[in-house]
């Protein structure tokens, strides 16, 4: 399996309040993911990192920011939660600097905004 | 827009029945990849396709992707409900980094 992890893996928190969900990979893969899951909607993109200090806006970024400072560590921050953002959150990485590659998935972080 | 369309949505079969399923677009797709996943865990990839026409085999599951690079299925021979999941399909469009994903199909097989 790859080495991904997500922390926290639950979270509960009231509307309005700052949020920021972790992922950590020892694969060093250059490519980060950060994807919702909803019902009905499928997995949807928010952001994504092709490096270091370098990331890009998915389909569903509004109300989401990204960090990333090491090549290991890819950050989401939802800077003012709403209960629309309450949702599966998962990590992916991938290595190919040729394209989509295989995608290996965390764990998931299941965020619920009250 | 839902660039890829993934039929049925929910499939529930008893043991040792046939299935397929399918996940079409009216783009073209470089290469489509199938993932499955369970309930709880993130998605594990099944098979990568790339080429126009090809055909994959993973024990009891076969993977097809169209001629024209728009479609793919998948068709699982005597399921077991070890086969239960969420399968997913996603597709990558000429050098994106990013991956297209379906909705899914909730695939139950009954003991």
């Amino acid at each position: 399996d790859a080495g991904i992890t997500q922390s926290p893996r639950h979270k509960v928190t009231e509307t309005g309040t700052p949020v920021t969900l972790r992922c950590h990979q020892t694969e060093n893969h250059r490519y980060m993911y950060w994807y919702r899951q909803d019902p009905g909607h499928g997995l949807r993109l928010i952001h994504y990192s092709y490096g270091v200090k370098d990331t890009d806006k998915g389909e569903v970024s509004d109300g989401y920011s990204v960090s990333r400072s090491k090549t290991e560590d890819f950050l989401l921050t939802l800077e003012s939660a709403t209960s629309s953002q309450t949702s599966v959150y998962f990590c992916a990485i991938s290595e190919s600097y040729k394209g989509p590659d295989t995608q290996y998935f965390g764990p998931g972080t299941r965020l619920t905004v009250l | 827009t839902q660039l890829l369309e993934q039929s049925p949505q929910f499939l529930s079969i008893q043991e040792g029945e046939n299935l397929t399923v399918y996940c079409n677009s009216s783009s073209v797709f470089s290469s489509l990849q199938w993932y499955r996943q369970e309930p709880g865990e993130g998605p594990v990839l099944l098979v990568t396709v790339v080429t126009g026409g090809e055909v994959k085999k993973l024990k009891r599951l076969t993977f097809q992707f169209g001629d024209a690079r728009k479609d793919s299925s998948l068709h699982i021979t005597a399921a077991q409900p070890g086969d239960t999941g969420l399968y997913l399909c996603a597709g990558a469009q000429g050098g994106s980094e990013k991956l297209v994903f379906g909705k899914g199909t909730k695939l139950t097989v009954n003991p």
